[in-house]
């Protein structure tokens, strides 16, 4: 098993552009989540969904978009990138709520 | 507004001793605290999970504990070794995890 698996690993991207981070999770986990993490700021979550279909704002959704079509993918939309948007950007799943997180490699977006 | 504090950025230990490492949180009411380690460069690997009605719960050579009166969990490891140097990080669940911005852990030799 892969586990959670996020593409692309690295990206840059110009202010404006706009970008898909893929995650995809092969544990048939109901819950998925998408985290940016930023020095001493620690992980901040942006969406999560807690299943195909749904998703739901967390922390700090302003200027990104999800979508949860199918049960194993999660996607995460820049539509328009600003320089704040530079981050490592970590996807997590879990089978529900109280449960561990697993957590995928993460990306690492540089908007310049 | 809702505050996770993790004691300190870095905590620098000899092998051997016993790590504690604390996360206090304000303005908030988690049903779960769960505590994770972050190696550099890669993603946080689940560590322990405790519940707001559990006051402690181990595995191996770790420790934690929960107390909802005091908004406090205290994470030990136990006889710690070189190989604990990570960053570790708590968080709070009701839903929506919330994480704390971590303490970077030492182990000397």
């Amino acid at each position: 098993n892969a586990g959670v698996t996020q593409t692309p690993k690295f990206r840059v991207l110009k202010t404006g552009q706009s970008m898909t981070l893929l995650c995809a999770q092969d544990m048939n986990h109901e819950y998925m989540y998408w985290y940016r993490q930023d020095p001493g700021m620690g992980l901040r979550l942006i969406h999560y969904s807690v299943g195909e279909g749904t998703t739901a704002k967390g922390e700090v959704p302003d200027g990104y978009n999800v979508s949860r079509l199918k049960k194993q993918n999660f996607l995460l939309g820049l539509e328009s990138a600003a320089p704040s948007q530079t981050s490592v950007y970590f996807c997590a799943s879990s089978y529900s709520f109280g449960n561990e997180q697993f957590f995928g490699p993460g990306t690492r977006l540089t908007v310049l | 507004s809702q505050k996770i504090e993790q004691n300190s950025e870095a905590l620098n230990i000899q092998e051997g001793k016993t790590a504690t490492l604390t996360c206090n949180y304000t303005n908030y009411s988690p049903a779960y605290l769960q505590w994770y380690r972050q190696d550099p460069g890669r993603g946080p690997v689940f560590l322990l999970l405790i519940r707001e009605n559990e006051k402690e719960k181990r595995k191996e050579r770790l420790k934690v504990t929960f107390d909802t009166t005091l908004k406090q969990s205290l994470f030990h490891i136990t006889a710690s070794q070189p190989a604990d140097s990570a960053t570790y990080l708590c968080a709070l669940d009701r839903g929506d995890m919330r994480f704390g911005a971590g303490t970077r852990l030492t182990v000397k030799p």
